[in-house]
């Protein structure tokens, strides 16, 4: 079956960089892009960006260019989500989502953001 | 950038019986190949989002087909036909045309 496994919880500081996984499996990791969005406490759902697994090409949402990048590792099926600069408003979960219609979730990584 | 607008907020709902949320979008979803990507997604508290519907209608694999979509262009549609215990959560419509928007998110709670 389809999974999205997420990396575990982080706390960083403000001004530090954090990444986050989201590993595959269950389907052909080239053939569907995967999203990231994130949700801060109590807060809705908020766009990212997407990678397209197969050519590694991305787009990434206004908000967040310049400080977002994501990657993948074709070898292990896994996406990567990088974030820098960090502030107290960048505390959120992170989830991964497969494909244009986010038809898979992964379960979520809490990044705390404390000084 | 596309707006997405969803009411009712919040949907207090009588076991058995139905709800409807709206979502209006600001621009015409119909992308240039022809699909309109507006999907529902549904978040019970505590779990990750989790995909009800796709391009306006189409009920994702195991989705109860209590859950219903509909629309056209800028305007659409989620009901529910009889309200469950287990539907208590929040709503969102998500647009992936261009490229992705989510609505404010409706609440679900049973009266």
């Amino acid at each position: 079956q389809v999974q999205l496994v997420q990396s575990g919880a982080e706390v960083r500081k403000p001004g530090a960089s954090v990444r986050v996984s989201c590993k595959a499996s269950g389907y052909t990791f080239s053939t569907y892009y995967i999203n990231w969005v994130r949700q801060a406490p109590g807060q809705g759902l908020e766009w990212m960006g997407i990678i397209n697994p197969s050519g590694g090409s991305t787009t990434y949402a206004q908000k967040f260019q310049g400080r977002v990048t994501m990657t993948r590792d074709t070898s292990t099926s896994t996406v990567y989500m990088e974030l820098s600069g960090l502030t107290s408003e960048d505390t959120a979960v992170y989830y991964c989502a497969r494909s244009r219609g986010a038809d898979y979730w992964g379960q979520g990584t809490l990044v705390t953001v404390s000084s | 950038d596309f707006v997405m607008t969803q009411t009712p907020l919040f949907s207090p709902v009588t076991l058995g019986q139905p709800a409807s949320i709206s979502c209006r979008s600001s621009q015409s979803l119909v992308h240039s190949d022809g699909n309109t990507y507006l999907s529902w997604l549904q978040q019970r508290p505590g779990q990750p989002p989790r995909l009800l519907i796709y391009k306006i209608s189409n009920r994702f694999s195991g989705v109860p087909d209590r859950f219903s979509g509909s629309g056209a262009g800028t305007d659409f549609t989620l009901k529910i036909s009889r309200v469950e215990a287990e539907d208590v959560g929040v709503y969102y419509c998500m647009q992936a045309t261009q490229p992705y928007t989510f609505g404010q998110g409706t609440k679900l709670e049973i009266k």
